[in-house]
């Protein structure tokens, strides 16, 4: 069975660019999440949507941040304007629960911002 | 509110000793654990989880976990390191409330030596 996948695995780019990220959740998974791993934060939950609608963007850090979920296979997160305080790993995950079903997640996008 | 502590951010052991990485959680309400584990460049893979019943859960890999709710720990232990063994293990905890969020912990990198 195909995992969660995420694409690119790694971008670079310069400060102000706009970034997307993109996920492809496992087939029948109702909730998606996005994490960023930072060494100084750990792994931090930005979003997660249920059936495509986001439930708690509560850890979204600021309006240049924004996620969607336009169909049950496939989520973006969008930084725009990027800054370099934004680089960190960025990880979808996928569940059937949010809470007692483990959550799957994918290998991640690097994102470097210069 | 939820919270995850793992005591010892690092830890070392020799191939074949004792793996033990600790594990303790807060909850108001009954909750649901898991321990993941994260290889190099990898997503986080589910190494076991508690949700209800047996108290010792098993899981991959060799590794093994327990559910204490009078110490509110759930350790993790492998009688014998291998050195693909190597890697960080992050602890968390979700419920039926609260928003429906998964604590993860900070997690800790095991080292295993030759």
């Amino acid at each position: 069975d195909a995992g969660v996948i995420q694409s690119p695995r790694h971008e670079v780019t310069e400060m102000g660019q706009e970034v997307t990220l993109r996920c492809k959740p496992i087939s029948g998974h109702d909730y998606l999440f996005w994490y960023r791993q930072t060494m100084m934060r750990g792994l931090e939950l930005l979003i997660y949507f249920n059936n495509n609608v986001p439930i708690d963007d509560s850890g979204m850090p600021e309006d240049r941040f924004s996620a969607k979920m336009p169909n049950a296979s496939f989520s973006t997160l969008k930084i725009q304007p990027s800054e370099p305080r934004d680089s960190a790993v960025y990880f979808c995950a996928s569940s059937l629960s949010p809470s007692n079903q483990p959550q799957h997640f994918g290998d991640g996008t690097r994102l470097s911002i210069l | 509110a939820q919270s995850v502590t793992q005591l010892g951010s690092h830890v070392s052991v020799s191939e074949g000793a004792l793996v033990l990485l600790r594990c303790n959680y807060s909850s108001s309400v009954p909750p649901y654990l898991f321990w993941y584990v994260q290889y190099p460049n990898q997503g986080l893979q589910l190494l076991l989880k508690y949700t209800t019943g047996a108290t010792l859960v098993k899981g991959i890999n060799g590794f093994e976990a327990e559910f204490k709710k009078s110490e509110t720990s759930f350790h993790l232990t492998k009688p014998s390191a291998h050195m693909s063994d190597a890697a960080e293990y992050f602890c968390a905890v979700s419920s039926d409330t609260g928003g429906f969020k998964t604590i993860f912990g900070a997690g800790t990198r095991l080292f295993v030596k030759a």
